[in-house]
């Protein structure tokens, strides 16, 4: 059974920072693309970031860039987002995504639970 | 970015008759080498992650119940849920994968009349 748990979540000042993480399990981690998407308290959802099954290749949504930093490693099937200069806009639940195998990178076939993240003074 | 554009913003459908929900993109998420259109759909009940239905705008998740259809093609589409269930009660979600940034229409919030 694929189960991808988040962790890491919480308050934060603007300006702040924070690791999410999450831990997979019930797949081949390292043959999938992995992502970040969020989702603001009563709002839609927001793809964030991906990374290449490899990790060689990271993309971003504009408005994270040179902010947000997504890693993986695979020895430990684990999958990492850290959030620098966190603003209040970033309050969102992020979930931990798997672009995997209905369409490899870009459609998301599993999902987390989420953490919330809440940035506010 | 490639915007996605839902509508209605909610609907109330009775038990058992179609609800349709309708996504519009910005562009064409069409790729003529392969024919396919870019497009996907998602399930989130209250509390819960969204869920994958459906794929290349109209291939089922496995184990998504065949009442859940697709269609459409170039800029307009829709999701068709046929007979519906109290179960489906949830937001949907349609998800352009053309092109990055990855985005999703505003959701279309379904409800039982």
């Amino acid at each position: 059974e694929v189960q991808l748990v988040e962790s890491g979540g919480g308050l934060v000042q603007p300006g702040g920072s924070l690791r999410l993480s999450c831990a997979a399990s019930g797949f081949t981690f390292s043959s999938c693309r992995m992502s970040w998407v969020r989702q603001a308290p009563g709002k839609g959802l927001e793809w964030v970031a991906s990374i290449k099954e490899d990790g060689s290749d990271k993309y971003y949504v504009n408005s994270v860039k040179g902010r947000f930093t997504i890693s993986r490693d695979n020895a430990n099937n684990s999958l990492d987002l850290q959030m620098n200069s966190l603003r209040a806009e970033d309050t969102a639940v992020y979930y931990c995504a798997r672009a995997g195998v209905a369409v490899p990178g870009r459609v998301f076939d599993y999902w987390g639970q989420g953490t919330l993240v809440t940035v506010s003074s | 970015d490639i915007v996605m554009t839902q509508s209605p913003d909610s609907l109330a459908v009775s038990l058992g008759e179609r609800a349709t929900i309708n996504c519009k993109s910005s562009q064409s998420i069409l790729y003529s080498s392969n024919n396919k259109n870019y497009l996907a759909w998602y399930q989130q009940k209250a509390g819960q992650p969204p869920k994958l239905l459906i794929y290349w705008a109209s291939t089922r998740e496995s184990g998504v119940p065949d009442r859940f259809s697709g269609s459409g093609s170039g800029t307009d589409f829709t999701l068709t849920i046929s007979g519906l269930q109290a179960e489906d009660v949830a937001v949907y979600y349609c998800q352009q994968y053309f092109t990055m940034p990855f985005t999703f229409g505003q959701g279309t919030k379904l409800e039982i009349k």
